[in-house]
This record gives structure tokens, C-alpha cells and sequence, in this order.
């Protein structure tokens, strides 16, 4: 199975601040055939199902707003919200889709400082 | 607008079955994977189990926590998918999602899967004497 690590389990910024979120597989999720990373970025909202932010790693979800991007280097991947507003107050996961079982990181907490 | 629709959670004992059913609505069920994925109270997310798409004759692939237990089938005519789920532990329970798998089929057409962009709205199961 693929392990995702995320960090850190917990984050707060202050408002209009830059929030880093880190995630790290276990083994490569590049698919060859297409070159291209099998690396979502979610966000749930307390009491709602998640929502897809990020795809291949760096492709934004139609109507995400553009301070969400996703950027990845091997095996690290990394989502940044460039301008924390009040309501990016959630809980980030990372999972990765090359291959089942389909796993997901333990989820990152963001909180305004 | 696509919407997917969980129904049929509930108290169950230890040892009982149970059958989620999930509506899909403002897609063409047969051309996509499904998936279920579970989140225990308080917990992270737990990839349960697929249903891949009618070009792939519906085949299904479980977690190891499920396998054996649980069951993923449709029916085409109601545009639904189920989850049949028996010998339930307490460790089962959690909210049940239903979800979209994306995909595309490139210039040569072969299907590529996608990420989770669909989500129903779940439903709680709780495995409790």
C-alpha cells in the first residue's frame, strides 16, 4: 500500500497569510503512460462531505479560487493557499489515486492564528 | 448538476447487515467508477471499495478491512449503487460516502481515472449493542 504523510497535523495562520500544507508518498504516483502525478487535495468543512481542490497534483477544480495551487517534486507534494481568508478554515487531505487501495494522509487541520 | 443521494444508514448490533444505496442523478451512471468511503467519528478518510464502469464490466476491488464482507454492486435501470455490508464490527462504524471517481479517454481511447469529484452528502452507520 501507499503511505501519505502529511504536515503538519495542525496549522494556524493569521488571516491573509501564506498556509503551506506537505504531503509525502511512500513511492511514486507519476503514471507513465500520461505523465502525470495521481495526487488530489481535499478540503472538508466541519459536518460536510470533502470537496476536491487540487488534481493531478496542480490542476485547480473548476471554481476553486486561484490562492489555492498544488505543486509537487517526486514523491513531495505541497498545497498553498497564498492568502488565507476565514473561510479556508478546514481540514486538508491529501490521497493519492495511482493505484488501490486508493490512501489518503492523515489530514491537516487549518486554523486562523 | 450531478448529485449523488446516501440512504440506508442506521443503528445496527454487531454481527448485523446492513445495505447503503446511493442515488446518482445528472450523469451517465454506467461511464464512471464509484466508490465508497468511510470516515469514523473524529477520523480521517478510508477508501472502502470500487465499482468500476460498464466498459470494465463493473468489476470490484475492496479494502483489506472489507474484503469479505462487503459487497459493491448497481443497478443500471436506477442509476444506483449499493453497498451491502454484513458481519459489521464496531470498527465499521462511520459516515458513508458515495463518490464520483473522474475520467477521461485520450485521442487513442484509453480511459484514465481521476480524482474523487463527486461527493453524496453520506450516511451515518452505527455498529452498537
Amino acid at each position: 500500500d501507499i503511505v501519505m504523510t502529511q504536515s503538519p497535523d495542525s496549522l494556524a495562520v493569521s488571516l491573509g497569510e501564506r498556509a503551506t500544507v506537505n504531503c509525502k508518498s511512500s513511492q511514486s504516483v507519476l503514471y507513465s503512460s500520461n505523465n502525470k502525478n495521481y495526487l488530489a487535495w481535499y478540503q472538508q468543512k466541519p459536518g460536510q462531505p470533502p470537496k476536491l481542490l487540487i488534481y493531478w497534483a496542480s490542476t485547480r477544480e473548476s471554481g476553486v479560487p486561484d490562492r489555492f495551487s498544488g505543486s509537487a517534486s517526486g514523491t513531495d507534494f505541497t498545497l498553498t493557499i497564498s492568502s488565507l481568508q476565514a473561510e479556508d478554515v478546514a481540514v486538508y487531505y491529501c490521497q493519492q489515486y495511482y493505484s488501490t487501495p486508493l490512501t489518503f494522509g492523515q489530514g491537516t487541520k487549518l486554523e486562523i492564528k | 448538476e450531478v448529485q449523488l443521494v446516501e440512504s440506508g444508514g442506521g443503528l445496527v448490533q454487531p454481527g448485523g447487515s446492513l445495505r447503503l444505496s446511493c442515488a446518482a442523478s445528472g450523469l451517465t451512471f454506467s461511464d464512471h467508477y464509484m466508490d465508497w468511503v468511510r470516515q469514523a467519528p473524529g477520523k480521517g478518510l478510508e477508501w472502502v471499495g470500487r465499482s468500476r464502469n460498464k466498459a470494465n464490466s463493473y468489476t470490484t476491488e475492496y479494502a483489506a478491512s472489507v474484503k469479505g464482507r462487503f459487497t459493491i454492486s448497481r443497478d443500471e435501470s436506477k442509476n444506483s449503487l449499493y453497498l451491502h455490508m454484513n458481519s459489521l464490527k464496531s470498527e465499521d462504524t462511520a459516515v458513508y460516502y458515495c463518490v464520483r471517481v473522474g475520467g477521461y479517454y485520450d485521442s487513442s481511447g484509453h480511459y484514465y481515472i481521476d480524482a474523487f469529484d463527486i461527493w453524496g452528502q453520506g450516511t451515518m452507520v452505527t455498529v452498537s449493542s
